[in-house]
């Protein structure tokens, strides 16, 4: 059974950085891409960024390229995202997620952390 | 303002059933066949109900079914229930510069 638990959220100041990671179980974490999607309060949901299975292949959201980095340790079955510049619009609820496939991008959904960017 | 147009809500009565619209709005987005639907109950994370526009997931209700026309896909949910109570998103690939978009999703009240 899939099981992907995000830690890392917190309260930061505009401005500052903040590391989220995404712990995986119940897969073999080395076949599959990853996602980070996140969810501000009360809003919808807006993709953030992607991984391919081996961390060859990168992409982000126009609202964060350049800002954040979206990486992995196959070997610690673990995601990450460090972000940067963090800005008040970066504040939501962060969700690790899986991809089954290219067909079916976004599988198997974590609990989310909250990321608060506030002074 | 998403590339990708929902209602902002729809309701209906138990037994009943609803359709929800998720439409391409810019030229970056083109729908294909790769739609795919989440439901999303009140501070629970999203789960996948409709993949490759028309494909449900193992465990997912065949009372949820996907369709597609021209630039527009939609969810129909048919027999509704108290518990199909959420927020519903669309989703699809929009190219090699917007890569993924999900449409500003829609409330579903079952009255």
């Amino acid at each position: 059974q899939v099981h992907l638990v995000e830690s890392g959220g917190g309260v930061v100041q505009p401005g500052g950085s903040l590391g989220l990671s995404c712990a995986a179980s119940g897969f073999t974490f080395s076949n599959y891409p990853m996602h980070w999607v996140r969810q501000a309060p009360g809003k919808g949901l807006e993709w953030v960024a992607f991984i391919q299975y081996d961390g060859s292949l990168t992409y982000y959201s126009e609202s964060v390229q350049g800002r954040f980095t979206i990486s992995r340790d196959n070997s610690k079955n673990t995601l990450y995202l460090q972000m940067s510049s963090l800005r008040s619009d970066d504040t939501a609820v962060y969700y690790c997620v899986q991809e089954y496939s290219s067909r079916r991008p976004f599988e198997f959904w974590g609990q989310g952390t909250l990321v608060t960017v506030s002074s | 303002q998403s590339a990708l147009t929902q209602p902002a809500s729809v309701s209906a009565s138990p037994g009943q059933s609803v359709t929800i619209s998720c439409t391409g709005t810019s030229s970056d987005v083109v729908i294909y066949n790769v739609v795919s639907w989440y439901q999303q109950h009140p501070g629970k994370a999203p789960k996948v109900v409709i993949y490759e526009g028309t494909k449900r997931p193992s465990g997912i209700s065949n009372r949820f079914s996907g369709s597609q026309s021209g630039n527009t896909a939609s969810l129909t949910i048919s027999g509704l229930q108290a518990e199909d109570e959420a927020d519903y998103y669309c989703c699809a690939h929009a190219g090699s510069r917007l890569h993924w978009v999900f449409g500003g999703g829609t409330g579903l009240t079952v009255l």
